[in-house]
């Protein structure tokens, strides 16, 4: 496609649910982020993949996120046993190269957890 | 490891008036800069980038920035603003040896162009 895809758009999960994020990137493209956007915060890294090699995970606040890309292309955010604070919006980022500042963001998901 | 202040969380603006956002940033590498724009319900969008070269930046939209090394600043400015440039601003910096370059934002300003 012609840009990032995130699926959903908006997702409500009750407390405890384990939810599923998904992020197409950009065709060809070999960089992949995952950020968290809190409301009113600027986005915060969560993990980092240059195809399907996850090189960075520093940013995942728990053991109960977990991502993956396995074919190196689709990626999938997973959160386990939901909690209130993991309300925010999920932004996937991809480039065609590692390289400085040459990413194209998603519109993200808006997660909210009653 | 890279912080990113930016002073101001909100700044409004009469149309046609100038505007700057201030960002200053501390890192013990050396870093790359960027500033983004996120309007309503939609992603980031990168306005322009710092990597080296020339301190003054240029991007679209009109805006441009200067990289000031001294004072570990990369204020954002445009001479006159439109309705069209309400939206949030981020500014982001990357270590240049971070893998794959991950960014670290600011806290955002939000920008309110008035008629």
């Amino acid at each position: 496609g012609a840009g990032v895809s995130q699926s959903p758009r908006y997702k409500v999960a009750k407390r405890g649910q384990d939810v599923a994020l998904r992020c197409d990137p950009i065709s060809g493209h070999v960089s992949l982020f995952w950020y968290q956007q809190a409301l009113g915060q600027g986005p915060e890294f969560l993990t980092y993949f240059q195809n399907e090699a996850q090189l960075d995970k520093s940013g995942l606040p728990s053991d109960r996120f977990f991502a993956e890309r396995p074919e190196g292309s689709v990626s999938t955010l997973k959160i386990q046993r939901t909690q209130q604070e993991d309300s925010a919006v999920y932004l996937c980022a991809s480039s065609l190269q590692e390289g400085p500042g040459g990413y194209t963001f998603g519109s993200g998901t808006r997660l909210t957890v009653v | 490891a890279q912080s990113v202040t930016q002073l101001d969380s909100q700044v409004p603006v009469f149309e046609e008036a100038p505007v700057e956002l201030r960002c200053n940033y501390s890192s013990s590498v050396s870093v790359y800069l960027f500033w983004y724009v996120q309007y309503p319900n939609q992603g980031l969008q990168l306005l322009l980038k710092y990597l080296s070269g020339s301190t003054l930046v240029k991007g679209i939209n009109g805006f441009e920035a200067e990289f000031n090394k001294s004072q570990t600043s990369f204020h954002l400015r445009k001479p006159s603003v439109h309705i069209s440039d309400t939206a949030e601003y981020f500014c982001a910096v990357s270590g240049k040896r971070a893998a794959g370059n991950k960014l670290t934002f600011g806290g955002g300003t939000r920008v309110l162009v008035k008629p």
